[in-house]
Parts: structure tokens; sequence; C-alpha cells
């Protein structure tokens, strides 16, 4: 089955120690991103990647970290994560092209609580 | 990118064919229309997308105006698990900055039995 996978699911850490979220995808897509959800703020992006060891800031990167090694995975990092950082979280990928028509593919997100 | 408006929450009987509107009035040539929804906090899934003409899926069908300046999405017989958070967004077709979609508030719609 096509899919994007995100895990963990649920995450509860404390201001200051590292973690990081993965996410893969089975479809041999170019495109992946992250984004996150908050309440009255709807999906922001965070950082995007169109191809293997190429990745680019969203609207909202401070504080987030991400690398593009293997085109399936995709993975999140933050650092130092502070409360602010309390969201839920959610991993995309699509095929990539220039003047491509793709659908973005979700996964089925991470929600991550920092105290 | 275009701007979208949709209406902040519809109600719809189970059963009967649930059509959500989005106006797109500055919405350019080389723009799809594209629908998505989520339910309760899952991911965003995918629903359909247009440029110019109709579409029909399995899941849906999308109406275009002519003018282009606003489109429907129908689900042609609502059930229960339905009910979600509709998002009309439109897309440039040229992805020289990757596949980025731009999420508004989207419309909240109930299927009651």
């Amino acid at each position: 089955e096509a899919q994007v996978t995100q895990n963990p699911r649920y995450l509860i850490t404390v201001t200051g120690k590292k973690l990081t979220v993965t996410c893969s995808q089975n479809m041999n897509h170019e495109y992946m991103s992250w984004y996150r959800q908050d309440p009255g703020l709807g999906l922001r992006q965070i950082y995007y990647s169109m191809n293997v060891e190429v990745t680019d800031k969203g609207d909202v990167p401070e504080g987030y970290k991400v690398s593009r090694k293997e085109k399936r995975n995709f993975p999140l990092i933050l650092e130092s994560p502070s409360p602010n950082q309390t969201s839920l979280y959610f991993c995309a990928s699509s095929r990539q092209g220039v003047d491509y028509n793709s659908p973005l593919h979700f996964g089925n997100g991470t929600r991550l609580t920092v105290t | 990118d275009a701007k979208t408006t949709q209406p902040t929450s519809m109600d719809c009987a189970e059963g009967r064919a649930a059509n959500l509107p989005c106006n797109h009035s500055t919405i350019s040539g080389n723009e799809y229309v594209y629908w998505y929804r989520q339910i309760h906090s899952q991911g965003p899934q995918y629903i359909i997308h247009g440029l110019k003409n109709n579409e029909t899926n399995e899941m849906a069908s999308l109406i275009i105006t002519e003018d282009r300046k606003s489109s429907t999405l129908i689900l042609p017989h609502a059930t229960l698990r339905d009910t979600a958070v509709y998002y009309c967004i439109v897309r440039p077709r040229r992805m020289e900055y990757g596949n980025k979609l731009v999420f508004g508030a989207g419309t909240i719609l109930r299927v009651k039995s």
C-alpha cells in the first residue's frame, strides 16, 4: 500500500532533550516536506526537499533541522526542543517536476508535547 | 498565490449530496484548484484537483465555473465518515519552489443522520 509513515504518533518530551521524528514513503517520490499544525494558525510548512541531499527552508524553519540522505526518508530533528514546538506535525511527499501536476500525500501525524 | 474563500461551516444530511463552494476570483490561468480534507487531526487527504475542466473520481466531483473564479466540490452521497474540514487550495502549475500547499481555514462539513 502506498503510504507515508511517521513515527512516533505521540511523543512527550522535556525542554532541551534532542529528538527525531522519522518519515518514510514507499512511492519513490522525489519531493518531501514537513508541516506543523496549530490551532488558529493552520498548517505551515517547516522544511522541504526536492530530492536527495537537497533541502530548503519553509515558512517556519527556526528550531528544526532535516536531512535527506535517502530518497525514501526525511527525518525532522529538534536539537533543543522548546514548549513553543508543541504541535501536530505532518510529513508529506509527492512526485516532483517543474511543470508537474502531483498531489501531496500526507502521513498520519505526530503529536509532540514539550514540557 | 491566489487566495480562496470558503464558508466556515456547512451541514449535510446523510445520503444527500454535499456541495462545498470555493471562491478564487484572483486565480490565474496556470493555477490548479486542489481539494483536500482532514478528518479530526489525521493527515490531510487528497480528494481531487482540476485546472479548467470539470473532474470526477471515485471520491468526488469538481465543478469549475467557466471564468474559473469559483468551484464546487460535490460529495454525491455523503456519509457520517465524510464529516471533516475541507480545504480548497489554489496551487501554481509550475513547481520551481516545490509542491507547497497553502492551507486556509477550510469548511467544516458536518454530516448528520
